[in-house]
């Protein structure tokens, strides 16, 4: 099982939105609703952002959403701000109660 | 406030074994999966292993299969891993985390296991 695909760098400013892809298969991203994203701050363990490929835990800013299309979900944030700088790191059911996690992309906040 | 601490961590010799602990808090940990997940230096998340709320319902990733097995105890609100035959790629920070339907939505903060000569 290969990883998800993610681009491993994505920069944007201050207020603008960005996207963050993650590319799988019809077994992984694409033949089910679950998809999650992570954000996760340097030497901190990851915090759920998304679940159910759309769906948002409670307690999580309305500026993170996502979506998905066949095989690629995708993460948005609205409004950058400076403290969304971190990693962020798509997850997928992958069939027989396995999961793949992408390979993660860094957020750079100019 | 829900709380994961993983503990067990350590240098160890390639071909030994290590045994790591997560002891939960502030949540009903017998009603739910945990999982384990690492993270080599500088590198990515990797999924390793799940064990349903009953321990009935257990899978691993292919890259440790045979060699690691998780369990819980339910009394003790604690979830392990013991790891066989490490390997050097077997070198990362482990977590655990609470798992829900598909999704991992608390995480500890790690422990990092190191295996080296």
């Amino acid at each position: 099982q290969s990883a998800l695909t993610q681009p491993a760098s994505v920069t944007g400013s201050p207020g603008q939105p960005i996207t963050i892809s993650c590319t799988g298969t019809s077994s992984d991203v694409g033949g089910y609703n679950l998809v999650s994203w992570y954000q996760q701050y340097p030497g901190q363990g990851p915090k759920l952002l998304i679940y159910g490929d759309t769906k948002q835990p409670s307690g999580v800013s309305n500026r993170f959403s996502g979506s998905k299309s066949g095989n690629t979900a995708s993460l948005t944030i609205s409004g950058l701000q400076a403290e969304d700088e971190a990693h962020y790191y798509c997850c997928s059911y992958a069939g027989r109660s396995t999961f793949l996690f992408g390979g993660g992309t860094k957020l750079t906040v100019l | 406030q829900e709380q994961l601490v993983e503990s067990g961590g350590g240098v160890v010799q390639p071909g030994r074994s290590l045994r790591l602990s997560c002891v939960a808090s502030g949540f009903s940990f017998r009603a739910h999966p945990m999982h384990w997940v690492r993270q080599a230096p500088g590198k990515g998340l990797e999924w390793v292993a799940v064990i349903s709320n009953d321990a009935r319902g257990i899978y691993y990733a292919d890259s440790v299969k045979g060699r690691f097995t998780i369990s819980r105890d339910n009394l003790e609100d604690t979830l392990y891993l013991q790891m066989n035959s490490l390997r050097v790629d077997d070198t990362a920070i482990y977590y655990c985390a609470r798992g829900l339907a598909a999704e991992l939505d608390y995480w500890g903060q790690g422990t990092l296991v190191t295996v080296s000569s």
